[in-house]
């Protein structure tokens, strides 16, 4: 079956703008994790979403958002855009929760660039 | 507190050779630990977990050993190959916290032909 689909995969945006990125979970998965992978930080939680509401959320400002749709499918967002945004942004799903056949599946990521 | 900590960044073995990849956590609590391998340009994958009820886990030329009274697990890689060569994480899932991961600082393992 089709794994964790996410796009953009690469993208550019300056200071101050905002950016939409968007991720197909695995077919039955409900649960969508959002990852933060930057040098300097290694990966970092952003937040999870399970039949539509968050369930956790990472230590990362209000600037960081998503949502998740009927469909499972998730998007997140990050307004007002600063140089130290530059990272890739992994989505990663599962089932339900973690441990056992429940692991989590990671996407691609979309690797967004702030100049 | 919560982390998951490697001992090592970087690990140059020759093809053929076992690879010793090392972590360490702090919490004594900890139940469950995942390991992932991130080739390059691609998200990390899954390779192997292991449970504090075990000591070891065999899987296909991968061992994962937890040693809980030193709180400190490592991955062996038999026969290291080229494809073997990635960043290797360690992850722990925060119990209270539905599917939220922490993860080491990741170790890169570079195979010498």
């Amino acid at each position: 079956k089709a794994g964790v689909t996410q796009t953009p995969r690469y993208l550019i945006k300056t200071r101050g703008q905002q950016v939409t990125l968007s991720c197909s979970p695995i077919s039955g998965h409900r649960s969508v994790s959002w990852y933060q992978q930057t040098p300097g930080q290694g990966l970092q939680f952003l937040f999870e979403y399970f039949s539509e509401t968050q369930r956790n959320k990472g230590n990362f400002p209000g600037r960081f958002s998503g949502r998740q749709f009927s469909n499972s499918r998730s998007e997140m967002n990050v307004s007002t855009l600063e140089l130290g945004d530059s990272a890739l942004y992994l989505c990663a799903s599962s089932v339900q929760g973690i441990g056992g056949a429940n692991v989590l599946t990671f996407g691609a990521g979309s690797r967004l660039t702030v100049l | 507190g919560e982390s998951v900590g490697l001992h090592l960044p970087t690990l140059s073995v020759q093809e053929g050779d076992n690879s010793i990849i090392n972590c360490a956590y702090s919490n004594s609590a900890s139940d469950y630990f995942i390991w992932y391998k991130q080739e390059s340009g691609k998200g990390p994958q899954f390779i192997i977990d292991i449970r504090s009820n075990m000591d070891k886990r065999q899987g296909q030329r991968v061992t994962v050993l937890l040693n809980k009274t030193v709180k400190h697990l490592s991955l062996q890689i038999a026969a290291t190959q080229p494809g073997d060569s990635a960043v290797y994480f360690c992850a722990e899932p925060q119990r209270a916290a539905g599917n939220k991961l922490t993860f080491g600082g990741g170790t890169r393992v570079l195979v010498k032909p």
